[in-house]
């Protein structure tokens, strides 16, 4: 099976900050991973699909980037409304979600 | 507007099972699979498996293969998943999600069912 790491497990920032978030797959996955948002008592949200695609109505602020084994999803300027956990996913082989990234404000 | 309506609450005893539903609405119901996620505190989000809409096909994480099941009723545009011989560790919250064209992404979510084990 798959495993993916998120790193960090929490992530404090500040209002205007870029922020990145990391995703480390166990093996190659292609590039078939996804990027989901989910704030206290939501379901999650698609963020990023199939490494760096924007999922329609999703601020620009967000973008993702990576291969192989190392992803990345970036927030180029903290805003309140992005405190939440973030997961990646991949489909490449199996399913897996990553252990999340609660991302704070300072 | 796309929507995903699951059904209420369950509390169940253990080794029973509990059958939970995902209305959809808003667009073509047979042109998009269905997957279903556990999530629980401990083990996070956990991928269950996903029916395709269409035909009825399924394909199932291996470690939910004999404790789910997926089903689609095609005339009410709604998808179900049977859980069962339940135990504590099946609490959780199960969510319904659409997969989007050609994979991209889970576009939509079904606001999700808690499911509580307990006797």
């Amino acid at each position: 099976d798959i495993q993916m790491t998120q790193s960090p497990p929490v992530l404090s920032a500040s209002v205007g900050d870029r922020v990145t978030l990391s995703c480390k797959a166990s093996q190659n996955i292609n590039k078939n991973l996804d990027w989901y948002q989910q704030k206290h008592g939501e379901a999650p949200k698609l963020l990023i699909y199939y490494t760096n695609n924007l999922q329609t109505g999703i601020p620009s602020r967000f973008s993702g980037s990576g291969s192989g084994t190392d992803y990345t999803l970036t927030i180029s300027s903290l805003q309140p409304e992005d405190v939440a956990t973030y997961y990646c996913y991949q489909y490449n082989s199996g399913w897996t979600f990553g252990g999340g990234t609660k991302l704070e404000l300072k | 507007q796309v929507q995903l309506q699951q059904s209420g609450a369950e509390l169940a005893k253990p080794g029973s099972s509990v059958k939970i539903s995902c209305k959809a609405s808003g667009y073509t119901f047979t042109s998009y699979y269905i997957s279903w996620i556990k999530q629980t505190t401990g083990q996070g989000l956990e991928y269950i498996g996903y029916i395709n809409t269409g035909s009825g096909g399924t394909n199932y994480n291996e470690k939910f293969k004999g404790k789910a099941t997926l089903t689609v009723d095609k005339s009410s545009s709604t998808a179900f998943m049977q859980l069962s011989s339940l135990t504590p560790d099946d609490s959780a919250v199960y969510y319904c999600a659409r997969e989007g064209e050609l994979g991209a992404g889970f576009d939509y979510w079904g606001q999700g069912v808690m499911v509580t084990v307990s006797s």
